[in-house]
């Protein structure tokens, strides 16, 4: 069973520029999660979808950030525009049911210059 | 709010020492608690898990039972090897926290020849 996709896997970017993350969830995972991994600490949830509607989306900075989930399967999370303190790895998660184990993806990592 | 705290890292030990790491948490309801690891330049992977008080989960030599008493989820494996220099995360997540995971801020293993 293929795990969970993301790209690109590194992006080095300059302030006040955009920048946006793709996730390919494990095949038949109704749910989906972003978490963004500052260094030094554990993942925090930005956002997440049930099928292609959000459960959760209070922890997003939605000043800036913004993320889609077309018909339920691909997600793409996009930052404009971009600040310093938004490096970070961003990570994607699925999983089966909405309490379910989710399984994460390798992450990109993002480096704001 | 709900919550995860590890000890500080990093761990340095010698292999075929004894590992301990300790997690305790505040949650309302009754979560599932988590560890995931995190190898260098890899996602997150779920290590073990148990779902209710007095669980035991196991993998690869690793151990942590689910202690509500103590509201603790402590990290142990007998003797440890190089290969599992790593990060360490303690995670809950359940129905009051809707599915999310809440995570500790890691735990740096480093294991020495």
């Amino acid at each position: 069973e293929a795990g969970v996709a993301q790209s690109p896997r590194y992006k080095i970017i300059e302030k006040r520029q955009s920048v946006a993350f793709w996730c390919n969830p494990i095949s038949g995972h109704a749910t989906l999660y972003w978490y963004q991994q500052i260094l030094g600490q554990g993942p925090k949830l930005l956002i997440q979808f049930q099928n292609n509607g959000v459960v959760d989306d209070s922890q997003l900075p939605k000043d800036r950030f913004s993320a889609e989930r077309l018909k339920g399967v691909d997600s793409t999370l996009k930052i404009q525009p971009a600040k310093l303190e938004d490096s970070a790895v961003y990570l994607c998660a699925s999983s089966l049911l909405q309490e379910g184990t989710q399984y994460f993806g390798p992450g990109t990592r993002l480096l704001v210059l | 709010g709900d919550s995860v705290t590890q000890m500080e890292g990093p761990v340095t030990l010698s292999e075929e020492a004894f590992l301990t790491i300790n997690c305790t948490y505040t949650a309302t309801g009754y979560p599932s608690l988590f560890w995931y690891v995190q190898y260098p330049g890899e996602g997150l992977q779920l290590l073990l898990k148990a779902t209710k008080a007095d669980d035991k989960g196991s993998n690869k030599g690793f151990e942590a039972t689910y202690r509500k008493e103590t509201t603790s989820f402590h990290l142990e494996k007998g003797s440890v090897q190089v290969s599992d220099s790593a990060v360490y995360f303690c995670a809950l997540s359940g129905y009051n926290q809707g599915g999310k995971l809440i995570f500790g801020q890691g735990t740096e293993l480093s294991v020495k020849p």
